[in-house]
């Protein structure tokens, strides 16, 4: 149990095009998910939270307008990136929260690389 | 705030012993442990939530100290497969479910035969 899908697995695009990553718990709902991007060699760091039927919460230093977050229903979220440039480059990994009550262990889809050229 | 992890990198042969530290400066409402293989995404490990909590799976475990600001965690008789980057997340100290984590900048162990 507590499996969750990314797709793509990888995507190569041009600067200035949108990329759209999707992040979907596969057996359980997921009232919560978390984006992290992580830099080779680094840890994650959290870029967003977000819960079903309502805005995310980005971290400090996150443009909203540029990674655009959407949870649509308690197993699928989305991530847009927006007008990519090559600084956006990165490995994208998406969460979801178990249904533990307190504490509740995240469990951590495959990734995205995505590379912007 | 970042937890600070130790060491940042170790290298073991098969069989041995290794820990790894996991500590902040305030109490911490959780920790929770991954191990990332290069190019993939964390595996969950284990979650510790209370003061004094120990527990483990098979040759790894983890304890969470009394004042809930340090956590190690102890990998036995270490295996090929353990080699990775160990990641603590932290919890923030509120009560009622700050679900977010702050990861430390992780530990490397590399197991050789």
């Amino acid at each position: 149990g507590a499996v969750v899908s990314q797709h793509p697995s990888w995507v190569i695009c041009k600067s200035g095009t949108s990329v759209k990553i999707e992040c979907r718990s596969l057996d359980f709902q997921a009232t919560t998910m978390f984006w992290y991007r992580q830099f080779p060699k680094q840890s994650l760091m959290l870029m967003a939270t977000s819960n079903e039927g309502s805005k995310a919460t980005y971290e400090q230093g996150v443009e909203k307008d540029k990674f655009l977050i959407n949870h649509a229903s308690l197993t699928l979220s989305t991530l847009t990136v927006t007008s990519a440039h090559p600084e956006d480059s990165s490995f994208y990994i998406c969460s979801a929260r178990g249904v533990h009550r307190w504490g509740g262990e995240q469990f951590f889809g495959p990734g995205t690389r995505l590379t912007v050229l | 705030q970042q937890p600070v992890q130790s060491p940042q990198a170790v290298i073991l042969r098969e069989g041995e012993d290794a820990v790894i530290n996991c500590s902040s400066s305030k109490a911490l409402y959780s920790v929770h442990w991954y191990r990332q293989k290069h190019g993939e995404a964390p595996v969950f490990l284990m979650i510790l939530l209370k003061g004094g909590e120990q527990k483990g799976h098979e040759k790894i475990s983890a304890s969470f100290n009394e004042k809930k600001q340090q956590s190690s965690l102890y990998l036995t008789a270490s295996q090929l497969s353990y080699s990775g980057t160990y990641f603590c997340g932290t919890g923030g100290s509120s009560g009622a479910g700050s679900y977010q984590l702050t990861f430390g900048k992780g530990t490397k162990l590399s197991v050789i035969p």
